[in-house]
């Protein structure tokens, strides 16, 4: 089974850039997650999808992040204008349903100049 | 809101030996689930073991255990006869019951394996 791919590996921006990250689940799974880890802390939850609708959105800063999935299969996020503070790796996971274990991606690695 | 604390930034166990990692949690809710999860330096983020909160019995998954105490809030994974690959951050994680699905995470302990 292959698992959740995630790219790019890596990225470099300067602050105020935009920057977009791509997610593309376990095939069949239903239910897609953002988490954002800075270094040092766990990951955090952005933003959790069911299929394509948007089922937690509560800690997505919706002033400079947004996400779709709109087929319901591969994911998008993106961060316009970046901030110093976006540093971090930005992780995807995917489920067969929303209380099922969670599958993760490598992630990006995010470096804003 | 739920918070899950790992007081242990880093731990260090030898080869073959046992070691035991920390983990308490703060929830106001009864039907929950305990995780915890492994993080190698490749990033990959994958699940250990789970408990259910209403399970009494203590999960078992090879050579990793954990010991459960509710009443205490406590939840701490125990890794027997540690291998070099073992090595890697670990994070304790809290999802609530029912529908939602949510994984609360702490800051981790990263557990090295000498020789």
């Amino acid at each position: 089974e292959a698992g959740v791919a995630q790219s790019p590996r890596y990225k470099i921006i300067e602050k105020r850039q935009s920057v977009a990250f791509w997610c593309n689940p376990i095939s069949g799974h239903a239910t897609l997650y953002w988490y954002q880890q800075i270094l040092g802390q766990g990951p955090k939850l952005l933003i959790q999808f069911q299929n394509n609708g948007v089922v937690d959105d509560s800690q997505l800063p919706k002033d400079r992040f947004s996400a779709e999935r709109l087929k319901g299969v591969d994911s998008t996020l993106k961060i316009q204008p970046a901030k110093l503070e976006d540093s971090a790796v930005y992780l995807c996971a995917s489920s067969t349903g929303s209380n099922q274990p969670q599958h993760f991606g490598d992630g990006t690695r995010l470096s804003i100049l | 809101a739920q918070t899950v604390t790992q007081s242990q930034p880093e731990m260090s166990v030898q080869e073959a030996e046992t070691v035991t990692l920390s983990c308490t949690y703060d929830t106001s809710e009864s039907d929950y689930y305990l995780f915890w999860y492994k993080q190698p330096p490749s990033r990959q983020m994958i699940l250990v073991i789970r408990q259910e909160a209403y399970k009494q019995q203590n999960a078992t998954e090879n050579r990793f255990s954990v010991n459960f105490q509710k009443a205490a809030k406590s939840f701490s994974l125990k890794i027997s006869d540690s291998q070099l690959g073992d090595a890697a951050m670990y994070f304790c994680a809290y999802r609530r019951g029912g529908t939602a699905s949510k994984l609360t995470f702490g800051t981790g302990t990263r557990l090295q394996v000498t020789l």
